[in-house]
């Protein structure tokens, strides 16, 4: 069975620039997450969907935007891209919440900013 | 801020050794205390976990201890091998309801020497 995947795997973009980053998750999976990783540092929370519905928001600025589509798919959109924004974007997929609450991530997407 | 501190930052352990990680937690209502492990170039996978109702849980060579009082679990390996060489990280929820968010301790990096 396929994991989470996430497109594209490396991006370099400059300061201002606007990035959209990608996830699939594990079919069957409804809830999908999304993390910010620093080099060095442990994964920081900054979205939920479930069901297509925004369940949660991490303490990031508004031009972090995110959306799950109707086969609960997932795009994470940065506007006005900052050098502080250069980190590894990880996407994560549960099957549901309460008692199981189990994430598998993807590999990440390590966007530079430039 | 951070809710969950973890500790070391970094160990080295021999072939066969036993690799002790502790995080502490501040939110008396986390239900749900997880470690995932990450290899460069991929995402955190989960490793075990944990629900305070029990004090310890043990999976093979990997064991959580769990002390509610103290507000602190820790993570160990038992007869550590150079394939458990990798960024083991302790997570709580966000809040009492999870929904897939997570808050990270800031990551052990462990080496384990043949």
């Amino acid at each position: 069975d396929a994991g989470v995947t996430q497109s594209p795997t490396h991006l370099i973009k400059t300061r201002g620039q606007h990035v959209t980053l990608r996830c699939s998750p594990i079919s069957g999976h409804k809830s999908v997450s999304w993390y910010q990783q620093v080099l060095g540092q442990g994964p920081q929370f900054i979205f939920q969907y479930y069901e297509k519905e925004e369940r949660g928001r991490g303490n990031f600025p508004d031009r972090f935007s995110a959306r799950q589509f109707p086969n609960y798919s997932s795009e994470l959109n940065v506007n006005a891209l900052l050098l502080g924004d250069s980190a590894l974007y990880l996407c994560a997929s549960s099957i549901e919440t309460g008692l199981n609450e189990k994430l598998f991530f993807g590999s990440g997407t390590q966007l530079s900013v430039l | 801020q951070q809710q969950v501190k973890q500790s070391p930052q970094s160990l080295i352990v021999q072939k066969g050794g036993i690799s002790i990680i502790n995080c502490a937690y501040e939110n008396t209502a986390f239900d749900y205390f997880p470690w995932y492990q990450q290899f460069p170039g991929k995402g955190p996978a989960l490793l075990i976990a944990i629900r305070p109702d029990v004090s310890e849980k043990k999976e093979g060579r990997f064991t959580i201890s769990f002390n509610k009082s103290a507000k602190q679990f820790s993570l160990h390996i038992m007869d550590s091998q150079p394939g458990d060489s990798a960024t083991y990280f302790c997570a709580a929820p966000w809040s009492g309801d999870s929904w897939g968010k997570f808050q990270f301790g800031a990551g052990t990096q462990v080496v384990v020497t043949p």
